[in-house]
């Protein structure tokens, strides 16, 4: 299975409101709504953000939400934070019984 | 509260077996609760799932490197293993041992441990 398509890198100021998406394809993320998403901070291991599109695991901020449109996932990140700066994959589920991760978004508060 | 170890030699020659366990601590494989199993990450790269075990033994493999693992499980001593054959420069990454969610929700990883990182080179 390919790779989930992810932007390279993404920027904001503090305050502001960005997104980042994850393009997949109608077997994976087009079929299914488990898509996740993991934040990432250097040599530190990934943390779950999202799962199931728009969930949201106890003890993450109420500033991350997500959705899905089509093949299209989306992570939203409101009032922009210092600490929000990392790089950030998307995940989902693939026939048969497989997943599949985003090439991976840097995060950039500037 | 919940921790998981990653553990085996950080250096390995390329055509050898790669071979990493995790202890889990905190929580019970054998409960059933969750699925274990293994994600890497090339230096420098994204993330890439190799695999998924249940307490019964059941596996689920990436397709891509299904020929090269295999994973297993001791519920006895709480523990994950990881064991990939002829390995090449290519598999030098982070090895992160994980919990994944069950049910509803399976293909989650809510938790994973600290990694380890794999070079493979002679």
């Amino acid at each position: 299975q390919s790779a989930l398509t992810q932007p390279a890198s993404v920027s904001g100021s503090p305050g502001q409101s960005i997104t980042i998406s994850c393009t997949g394809t109608s077997s994976d993320i087009g079929s299914y709504n488990l898509v996740s998403w993991y934040q990432q901070h250097p040599g530190k291991p990934p943390k779950l953000m999202i799962y199931a599109v728009s969930q949201r695991p106890s003890g993450v901020s109420g500033r991350f939400s997500g959705s899905k449109s089509a093949n299209t996932a989306t992570l939203t990140i409101s009032g922009l934070q210092a600490e929000d700066e990392a790089d950030y994959y998307c995940c989902s589920y693939a026939p048969t019984s497989t997943v599949v991760f985003g090439g991976g978004t840097k995060l950039t508060v500037l | 509260h919940l921790q998981l170890q990653e553990s085996g030699p950080g250096l390995v020659k390329p055509s050898e077996t790669l071979s990493l366990t995790c202890t889990v601590s905190g929580d019970s494989i054998g409960s059933g609760r969750y699925y274990w199993g293994w994600i890497r990450q090339p230096p420098g790269k994204g993330l890439e799932w190799i695999g998924t075990i249940y307490y019964t033994g059941t596996t689920y493999y990436n397709p891509s490197l299904k020929s090269q693992v295999t994973i297993s499980v001791d519920t006895s001593k709480n523990q994950v293993s990881l064991k990939m054959n002829s390995v090449t420069a290519a598999d030098t990454a982070v090895y992160y041992c994980m919990r994944q969610s069950t049910g509803s929700y399976q293909w989650t990883f809510d938790f994973w441990g600290q990694g380890i990182l794999v070079t493979v080179s002679s």
